[in-house]
């Protein structure tokens, strides 16, 4: 079965401070996809990253970057220089294809990150 | 390009009573997906539509229904409401590419409060 797991339920930071969100997950699927969404107040989650599980390279993105490794089953999420705008709840997520083609997401608990000025 | 819209966005229901939320996916999405975010229990995974059909549905009792449209909007019913069926209901679309799972872009939510 499919499990993901976000250990930190809240992070609390200071403007500026960089700032990692970690992810574990479980899977014996050898071809998976691994995501990033962020969940503002408002309630929508926001796309982040997708990343498939043959590429292994860092992604960076602005102020975003992230760290999959494999061999330890972690993909996390590093915000540098944070932001008041990026409070939010952060949540991984790991895919599951259907039959029929289907993406069925196993999202992990969340993390609430606070920052504060 | 609109994004997925969902209405309503709050409502209150009464023990027993019966809900429909509504989902407008992304133009040329042809994929649906319901999750449920219940306090506690984190983002479940509800339905799965694909070209007005269901395809996949999550472990939740048959009360949770839905359907998908023509124009490939969906409705999500939920009968017979019960307090823990209080939730953010979010709608997801996809474009469906075969074999690759592909980004998911949600909705704001339907918040559902069942007294």
């Amino acid at each position: 079965a499919q499990k993901v797991t976000q250990a930190q339920t809240e992070i609390s930071v200071v403007e500026k401070e960089d700032v990692t969100l970690d992810c574990v997950y479980e899977t014996r699927d050898t071809t998976y996809y691994l995501f990033w969404y962020k969940q503002p107040p408002s309630g929508e989650l926001v796309f982040l990253i997708r990343r498939n599980s043959f590429d292994e390279q860092n992604e960076i993105s602005g102020r975003y970057s992230w760290n999959f490794q494999k061999s330890t089953s972690s993909f996390n999420f590093t915000i540098t220089a944070s932001q008041v705008v990026d409070s939010a709840v952060y949540f991984c997520a790991l895919s599951e294809i259907l039959t029929g083609g289907g993406n069925k997401l196993t999202f992990g608990t969340g993390t609430q990150l606070k920052v504060e000025l | 390009e609109a994004g997925v819209t969902q209405s309503p966005t709050h409502l209150i229901k009464t023990r027993g009573q019966q809900v429909t939320l509504r989902c407008s996916p992304i133009s040329g999405h042809t994929s649906v997906y319901w999750y449920q975010q219940a306090l506690g229990l984190g983002l479940q995974f509800l339905l799965w539509y694909d070209e007005g059909e269901e395809r996949n549905r999550g472990n939740f009792p048959p009360r949770f229904s839905g359907r998908q449209f023509p124009n490939y909007s969906s409705e999500l019913n939920v009968n017979a409401l019960e307090l823990e069926d209080s939730a953010l209901y979010l709608c997801a679309s996809s474009a469906g590419t075969p074999g690759v799972a592909g980004e998911l872009f949600f909705g704001e939510g339907s918040r559902l409060t069942v007294l």
